[in-house]
Protein backbone atom coordinates (compact mmCIF):
# COMPACT_ATOMS: atom_id res chain seq x y z
CA UNK A 1 0.00 0.00 0.00
CA UNK A 2 1.44 3.89 -1.14
CA UNK A 3 1.45 5.57 2.54
CA UNK A 4 2.17 9.12 0.89
CA UNK A 5 -0.87 10.62 -1.12
CA UNK A 6 0.03 13.72 -3.35
CA UNK A 7 -2.38 15.93 -4.70
CA UNK A 8 -2.76 17.38 -6.96
CA UNK A 9 -2.62 14.40 -9.28
CA UNK A 10 -1.31 16.98 -12.14
CA UNK A 11 0.16 20.79 -12.38
CA UNK A 12 0.17 22.87 -15.18
CA UNK A 13 2.10 26.32 -14.73
CA UNK A 14 3.17 29.04 -16.86
CA UNK A 15 6.97 29.19 -17.05
CA UNK A 16 8.04 32.06 -14.02
CA UNK A 17 5.31 30.77 -11.93
CA UNK A 18 5.60 29.13 -8.08
CA UNK A 19 4.28 25.47 -8.03
CA UNK A 20 3.22 23.99 -4.90
CA UNK A 21 2.20 20.45 -4.46
CA UNK A 22 1.45 18.93 -1.27
CA UNK A 23 1.68 15.23 0.38
CA UNK A 24 -0.45 13.97 2.66
CA UNK A 25 0.20 10.58 4.98
CA UNK A 26 -1.18 8.68 7.83
CA UNK A 27 1.50 7.10 10.37
CA UNK A 28 4.09 8.80 11.88
CA UNK A 29 7.08 9.00 10.14
CA UNK A 30 11.12 9.59 10.53
CA UNK A 31 11.49 11.78 7.82
CA UNK A 32 9.59 12.25 4.47
CA UNK A 33 11.40 12.63 1.04
CA UNK A 34 10.73 14.27 -2.28
CA UNK A 35 11.78 12.90 -5.13
CA UNK A 36 11.79 14.02 -9.02
CA UNK A 37 11.19 11.19 -12.27
CA UNK A 38 11.81 12.24 -15.89
CA UNK A 39 10.20 10.12 -18.18
CA UNK A 40 9.54 6.93 -15.51
CA UNK A 41 12.91 6.09 -15.47
CA UNK A 42 15.45 6.92 -12.22
CA UNK A 43 14.54 9.02 -9.34
CA UNK A 44 16.27 12.03 -8.69
CA UNK A 45 16.58 12.74 -4.81
CA UNK A 46 15.77 16.49 -4.15
CA UNK A 47 15.21 16.77 -0.23
CA UNK A 48 14.92 15.19 2.75
CA UNK A 49 13.29 16.65 5.81
CA UNK A 50 12.90 14.74 9.37
CA UNK A 51 9.87 14.97 11.95
CA UNK A 52 11.66 17.18 13.82
CA UNK A 53 12.11 20.31 11.46
CA UNK A 54 9.18 22.23 9.72
CA UNK A 55 11.35 23.64 6.65
CA UNK A 56 13.78 23.48 4.92
CA UNK A 57 15.06 24.77 1.37
CA UNK A 58 17.40 24.02 -1.30
CA UNK A 59 17.95 26.39 -4.30
CA UNK A 60 14.53 27.35 -5.83
CA UNK A 61 13.17 24.43 -3.64
CA UNK A 62 11.03 24.98 -0.25
CA UNK A 63 10.11 21.66 2.20
CA UNK A 64 7.34 22.47 4.64
CA UNK A 65 6.41 19.64 6.87
CA UNK A 66 3.36 19.38 9.46
CA UNK A 67 3.78 16.68 11.82
CA UNK A 68 0.57 17.82 13.59
CA UNK A 69 -1.59 17.38 10.35
CA UNK A 70 0.74 14.39 8.68
CA UNK A 71 1.20 16.71 6.03
CA UNK A 72 4.34 18.29 3.51
CA UNK A 73 4.35 20.62 1.02
CA UNK A 74 6.78 21.17 -2.08
CA UNK A 75 7.05 24.77 -3.22
CA UNK A 76 9.24 24.98 -6.37
CA UNK A 77 9.85 29.18 -6.70
CA UNK A 78 10.48 30.89 -10.40
CA UNK A 79 9.54 27.30 -12.51
CA UNK A 80 11.26 26.60 -15.63
CA UNK A 81 10.43 24.32 -18.22
CA UNK A 82 12.58 22.18 -17.05
CA UNK A 83 11.18 21.34 -14.25
CA UNK A 84 8.46 19.40 -16.29
CA UNK A 85 8.56 16.41 -14.22
CA UNK A 86 6.42 13.95 -11.94
CA UNK A 87 7.10 14.26 -7.78
CA UNK A 88 6.97 12.12 -5.23
CA UNK A 89 6.45 12.36 -2.16
CA UNK A 90 8.34 8.91 -0.07
CA UNK A 91 7.98 8.82 3.69
CA UNK A 92 10.10 6.55 6.02
CA UNK A 93 7.29 5.51 8.54
CA UNK A 94 8.24 4.51 12.41
CA UNK A 95 7.75 0.98 12.36
CA UNK A 96 9.57 -2.49 13.05
CA UNK A 97 10.92 -2.73 8.81
CA UNK A 98 11.59 0.63 7.63
CA UNK A 99 10.96 0.89 4.09
CA UNK A 100 10.67 4.25 2.06
CA UNK A 101 6.89 4.36 0.65
CA UNK A 102 5.86 6.16 -2.09
CA UNK A 103 3.00 7.95 -3.31
CA UNK A 104 1.20 8.20 -6.76
CA UNK A 105 2.67 10.98 -7.84
CA UNK A 106 2.00 14.37 -9.41
CA UNK A 107 2.61 14.93 -12.87
CA UNK A 108 4.34 18.54 -13.25
CA UNK A 109 3.91 20.63 -16.81
CA UNK A 110 5.92 24.04 -16.86
CA UNK A 111 4.59 25.78 -20.12
CA UNK A 112 7.95 28.00 -21.75
CA UNK B 1 31.17 3.57 -9.88
CA UNK B 2 29.43 6.98 -9.88
CA UNK B 3 26.10 6.32 -9.87
CA UNK B 4 23.58 3.04 -9.44
CA UNK B 5 23.74 0.77 -12.55
CA UNK B 6 21.34 -1.76 -13.66
CA UNK B 7 21.56 -3.67 -16.26
CA UNK B 8 20.01 -4.85 -18.81
CA UNK B 9 18.17 -1.30 -19.35
CA UNK B 10 15.03 -2.93 -21.12
CA UNK B 11 14.44 -6.58 -21.12
CA UNK B 12 11.75 -8.46 -23.03
CA UNK B 13 10.92 -12.21 -22.28
CA UNK B 14 8.46 -15.06 -23.06
CA UNK B 15 5.75 -15.22 -20.34
CA UNK B 16 6.85 -18.30 -18.49
CA UNK B 17 10.63 -17.56 -18.58
CA UNK B 18 13.92 -16.97 -15.83
CA UNK B 19 14.97 -13.53 -15.86
CA UNK B 20 17.83 -12.28 -13.87
CA UNK B 21 18.00 -7.95 -13.26
CA UNK B 22 21.18 -7.10 -12.19
CA UNK B 23 21.63 -3.92 -9.66
CA UNK B 24 25.45 -2.56 -9.11
CA UNK B 25 25.35 0.17 -6.20
CA UNK B 26 27.73 3.10 -5.38
CA UNK B 27 30.81 1.62 -3.75
CA UNK B 28 30.57 1.68 -0.17
CA UNK B 29 26.43 1.59 0.36
CA UNK B 30 25.58 -0.73 2.84
CA UNK B 31 21.51 -0.34 2.21
CA UNK B 32 19.91 -1.64 -1.14
CA UNK B 33 16.55 -1.04 -2.44
CA UNK B 34 14.71 -2.66 -5.08
CA UNK B 35 10.88 -1.36 -6.20
CA UNK B 36 8.65 -1.83 -9.03
CA UNK B 37 6.99 0.50 -11.01
CA UNK B 38 4.31 0.30 -13.47
CA UNK B 39 3.30 2.87 -15.55
CA UNK B 40 1.11 5.72 -13.71
CA UNK B 41 1.98 4.82 -10.17
CA UNK B 42 4.76 5.66 -7.66
CA UNK B 43 7.43 2.69 -6.96
CA UNK B 44 6.60 -0.40 -4.93
CA UNK B 45 8.89 -1.49 -2.34
CA UNK B 46 10.07 -5.06 -3.25
CA UNK B 47 13.11 -5.84 -0.95
CA UNK B 48 15.52 -4.25 1.13
CA UNK B 49 19.42 -5.33 1.58
CA UNK B 50 21.78 -4.21 4.85
CA UNK B 51 24.87 -5.89 3.71
CA UNK B 52 24.45 -9.22 2.71
CA UNK B 53 21.42 -9.89 4.73
CA UNK B 54 17.52 -9.26 3.39
CA UNK B 55 16.84 -7.19 6.12
CA UNK B 56 12.71 -6.58 4.72
CA UNK B 57 11.44 -8.66 2.27
CA UNK B 58 8.10 -7.80 2.68
CA UNK B 59 7.00 -6.36 -0.79
CA UNK B 60 8.07 -9.59 -3.03
CA UNK B 61 4.88 -10.07 -4.02
CA UNK B 62 5.17 -13.99 -4.31
CA UNK B 63 7.85 -16.94 -4.31
CA UNK B 64 8.55 -16.22 -7.73
CA UNK B 65 10.13 -13.12 -7.05
CA UNK B 66 14.02 -13.74 -5.13
CA UNK B 67 16.58 -11.29 -4.95
CA UNK B 68 20.37 -11.69 -3.74
CA UNK B 69 23.37 -9.76 -2.44
CA UNK B 70 25.94 -12.45 -1.79
CA UNK B 71 28.69 -10.21 -1.18
CA UNK B 72 26.91 -6.70 -0.06
CA UNK B 73 28.04 -5.08 -2.84
CA UNK B 74 25.70 -6.11 -6.31
CA UNK B 75 22.45 -7.07 -6.55
CA UNK B 76 20.53 -9.57 -8.38
CA UNK B 77 16.64 -9.32 -8.48
CA UNK B 78 15.63 -13.20 -9.90
CA UNK B 79 11.90 -13.96 -11.12
CA UNK B 80 10.97 -17.30 -12.31
CA UNK B 81 8.43 -18.20 -14.75
CA UNK B 82 7.80 -14.72 -15.65
CA UNK B 83 3.71 -13.53 -15.91
CA UNK B 84 2.57 -10.67 -18.38
CA UNK B 85 1.74 -8.97 -14.53
CA UNK B 86 5.23 -9.04 -13.93
CA UNK B 87 5.87 -6.35 -16.66
CA UNK B 88 7.05 -2.70 -15.06
CA UNK B 89 10.15 -1.04 -14.20
CA UNK B 90 12.42 -2.45 -11.97
CA UNK B 91 14.56 0.36 -10.11
CA UNK B 92 17.23 -0.16 -7.88
CA UNK B 93 18.19 1.76 -5.23
CA UNK B 94 21.63 2.49 -2.21
CA UNK B 95 21.89 4.13 0.30
CA UNK B 96 24.99 5.07 3.12
CA UNK B 97 23.06 4.04 5.61
CA UNK B 98 19.38 3.43 6.15
CA UNK B 99 16.39 5.63 5.23
CA UNK B 100 17.71 8.92 7.41
CA UNK B 101 20.09 9.19 4.15
CA UNK B 102 19.71 10.03 0.73
CA UNK B 103 18.78 7.10 -1.44
CA UNK B 104 20.20 7.02 -4.90
CA UNK B 105 18.21 5.06 -7.39
CA UNK B 106 19.50 3.44 -10.75
CA UNK B 107 18.09 3.93 -14.50
CA UNK B 108 16.14 1.15 -13.77
CA UNK B 109 15.32 -1.83 -16.26
CA UNK B 110 11.90 -2.24 -18.05
CA UNK B 111 10.86 -5.70 -17.61
CA UNK B 112 8.41 -6.43 -20.81
CA UNK B 113 7.00 -9.99 -20.33
CA UNK B 114 4.93 -11.02 -24.06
Amino acid sequence: SQQGEEDPQALSIQEGENATMNCSYKTSINNLQWYRQNSGRGLVHLILIRSNEREKHSGRLRVTLDTSKKSSSLLITASRAADTASYFCATDYRGANSKLTFGKGITLSVRP
Amino acid sequence: GAGVSQTPSNKVTEKGKYVELRCDPISGHTALYWYRQSLGQGPEFLIYFQGTGAADDSGLPNDRFFAVRPEGSVSTLKIQRTERGDSAVYLCASSADRWNTEAFFGQGTRLTVV
